[in-house]
């Protein structure tokens, strides 16, 4: 199976750049998500790593090492919307390639 | 667009009661999932099927059935309602790379 491990909860103001951490123990991995899920709403899809480096879209990043089972999201000039969680998701490497989801970090931008 | 959409906003049902969350897909996708999300606990998987007819269990099956007797529609149901159940319910469809979720039904149950 796998473990994800995200930071709870972080702060930023708005303008600014912010990265979200996560780690990953996976037993068989074959990539990783990064999901943004506003209060009272479904998650969202925001990007999909399966090699190693940086994936670039827009203001928001995602960067994977597999050797570390580390991976992290980057968010650019940040707006008062981007307050949200951002789940962190591996996917096994078994037949269906379920997805393991991480219990997310709180973002809050202030002004 | 891919849409998926979930029978229920709200639902408030009592002890006991038979629960039934229906979730529908407009694109054709045969991988249909079932989650339940907590505080602090993040997205759990109830059941998912792969094709009509067909169901694995998740990681917290028990309390849960479901079915998919046709391909855009996956049922979850709760069999005897209780008050631990009480949850977010998100459903999701998925292809290639990506899941797309259904708005979520959030449960009460007294």
């Amino acid at each position: 199976g796998q473990n994800i491990d995200q930071p709870t909860e972080m702060t930023a103001t708005e303008g600014a750049i912010v990265q979200i951490n996560c780690t990953y123990q996976t037993s068989g991995f074959n990539g990783l998500f990064w999901y943004q899920q506003h209060a009272g709403e479904a998650p969202t899809f925001l990007s999909y790593n399966v090699l190693d480096g940086l994936e670039e879209k827009g203001r928001f990043s995602s960067f994977l090492s597999r050797s570390k089972g580390y991976s992290y999201l980057l968010l650019k000039e940040l707006q008062m919307k981007d307050s949200a969680s951002y789940l962190c998701v591996g996917r096994e490497n078994t037949g269906f390639q379920k997805l393991v989801f991480g219990t997310g970090t709180r973002l809050l931008v202030s002004p | 667009d891919v849409k998926v959409t979930q029978s229920s906003r709200y639902l408030v049902k009592r002890t006991g009661e038979k629960v039934f969350l229906e979730c529908v897909q407009d694109m054709d996708h045969e991988n249909m999932f079932w989650y339940r999300q907590d505080p602090g606990l993040g997205l759990r998987l109830i059941y998912f099927s792969y094709d009509v007819k067909m169901k694995e269990k998740g990681d917290i099956p028990e309390g849960y059935s479901v079915s998919r007797e046709k391909k855009e529609r996956f049922s979850l149901i709760l069999e005897s309602a209780s008050t631990n159940q009480t949850s977010m319910y998100l459903c999701a469809s998925t292809a290639n790379n990506e899941q797309f979720f259904g708005p979520g039904t959030r449960l009460t149950v007294l």
